[in-house]
């Protein structure tokens, strides 16, 4: 049972354009949500994060939105450089077990100049 | 700083054998995970070790195993190896507890298993 679904496995985006990832979850629980790049051969690394008492949280050029009702959140990059191309993991947790983060199955992102 | 550190890069293993996984965390990091991403999946938490002691499992059978050593570095073990255990192999570390304690992942063991 996938809790935490990307269901976009691929996003190409030409450079200085907005690239939208998104994001679903199906367990109310989860009250805070992370955003990992990951570039090949290398770990996950700590992008952006999002509590849910807020809907929206904001890191330069990287952007993440939280539905709640609709259990969806979103991370936008904008402008889109071709640096920002790799793997993104949208993760979740619940508070009461905060340290075990459930992760999507990542969006491939490529921007193109 | 160093970064977090896993050991080997690379290992192959043959069904019913044991393999182990070493993970060194970021210097003053006590909490180290383990996760597993195998082909089309996304990571999936195996492990939270904090101060020596196994504090949190997720969803995986008992022959995946694991210990924290007093220098916080860890170890996963997989006994009775299966071909499905074929995967990446991320550990990752925090000072803290808990998911706001942002986690800083290893370039993961490509564990493959013939």
């Amino acid at each position: 049972d996938q809790q935490v679904k990307q269901n976009s496995p691929s996003l190409s985006v030409q450079e200085g354009r907005i690239s939208i990832l998104n994001c679903d979850y199906t367990n109310s629980m989860f009250d805070y949500f992370l955003w990992y790049k990951k570039y090949p051969a290398e770990g996950p690394t700590f992008l952006i994060s999002i509590s849910s008492i807020k809907d929206k949280n904001e890191d330069g050029r990287f952007t993440v939105f939280l539905n709640k009702s609709a259990k969806h959140l979103s991370l936008h990059i904008v402008p889109s450089q071709p640096g920002d191309s790799a793997v993104y993991f949208c993760a979740a947790s619940a508070f009461h077990d905060a340290d075990k983060l459930i992760f999507g199955t990542g969006t491939r992102l490529q921007v193109f100049p | 700083e160093a970064g977090v550190t896993q050991s080997p890069t690379h290992l192959i293993k043959t069904r019913g054998q044991q393999a182990t996984l070493r993970c060194s965390p970021i210097s003053g990091h006590t909490s180290v995970y383990w996760y597993q991403q195998a082909l089309g999946l996304g990571l999936q938490f195996l492990l939270w070790y904090d101060e020596g002691e196994e504090r949190n499992r997720g969803n995986f059978p008992p022959r995946f195993s694991g210990r924290q050593f007093p220098n916080y570095s860890s170890e996963l073990n997989v006994n009775a190896l299966e071909l499905e255990d074929s995967a990446l192999y991320l550990c990752a570390s925090s000072y803290g507890q808990g998911a706001t304690d942002t986690q800083y992942f290893g370039p993961g063991t490509r564990l493959t298993v013939l």
